[in-house]
């Protein structure tokens, strides 16, 4: 079967760094989306990891371990805004993508 | 770039009626489109795979005569949630993929449309 496991929530400090950690199981791999969500809102993208290894795109990054099923997305220097819930989503061998119920983090000053 | 619209962003109608969603590609060409439901605090629920000039692609479960879908042209695509009830009273978003690759197959989000059933 298809599997996506993050953590439900996560609570981190502004100006902090925070890694979300997500393990993956899917009927083939054509790479791995994470998207942002604010409440009540649709989701926005923000990285795409295809080959192992690291991606990055001004303060947030993405890790990709394609052998271990496995992606972090790191945020540096957090900001309020940044409390959402952040959706892991692989692209499985229909690219097909498959969406997990996503980590909500919550940012304190 | 890769704008998606939704319109409209809520609709609150009565029980029986029909509602039809618009989504738009702004900037880009879709042959392809996406529609999702959402419940609160629940994941995304893909609810069929539109494309254009052909007939939407359902998932299990959801029943096509209820949920119409008409993709007729490169930018746009329609949801109509035929004879509503209370429980379909939902957030629907729709996403396209662009056919030239921005990022391969991306899927762009349009803002949503919150549908309240009364």
């Amino acid at each position: 079967g298809q599997n996506i496991d993050q953590p439900t929530e996560m609570t981190a400090t502004e100006g902090a760094i925070v890694q979300i950690n997500c393990t993956y199981q899917t009927s083939g791999f054509n790479g791995l989306f994470w998207y942002q969500q604010h409440a009540g809102e649709a989701p926005t993208f923000l990285s795409y990891n295809v080959l192992d290894g690291l991606e990055e795109k001004g303060r947030f990054s993405s890790f990709l371990s394609r052998s271990k099923g496995y992606i972090y997305l790191l945020l540096k220097e957090l900001q309020m805004k940044d409390s959402a819930s952040y959706l892991c989503a692989p692209l499985d061998s229909n690219y097909q993508l498959i969406w997990g119920a996503g980590t909500k983090l919550i940012i304190k000053p | 770039g890769a704008v998606v619209s939704q319109h409209p962003s809520w609709v609150i109608c009565k029980s029986g009626t029909s509602v039809k969603i618009e989504c738009r590609s702004l900037d880009f060409q879709a042959t392809t489109m996406f529609w999702y439901r959402q419940f609160p605090k629940q994941s995304l629920m893909l609810m069929a795979t539109s494309n254009e000039g052909s007939k939407a692609t359902y998932e299990q479960g959801v029943e096509k005569d209820k949920f119409l879908i008409n993709h007729a042209s490169l930018t746009l695509s329609t949801l109509t949630v035929t004879s509503a009830h209370p429980e379909d009273s939902s957030f629907y978003i729709c996403s396209a993929r662009a056919d030239v690759e921005l990022v391969t197959d991306t899927q762009y989000f349009g803002p949503g449309t919150r549908l309240t059933v009364l």
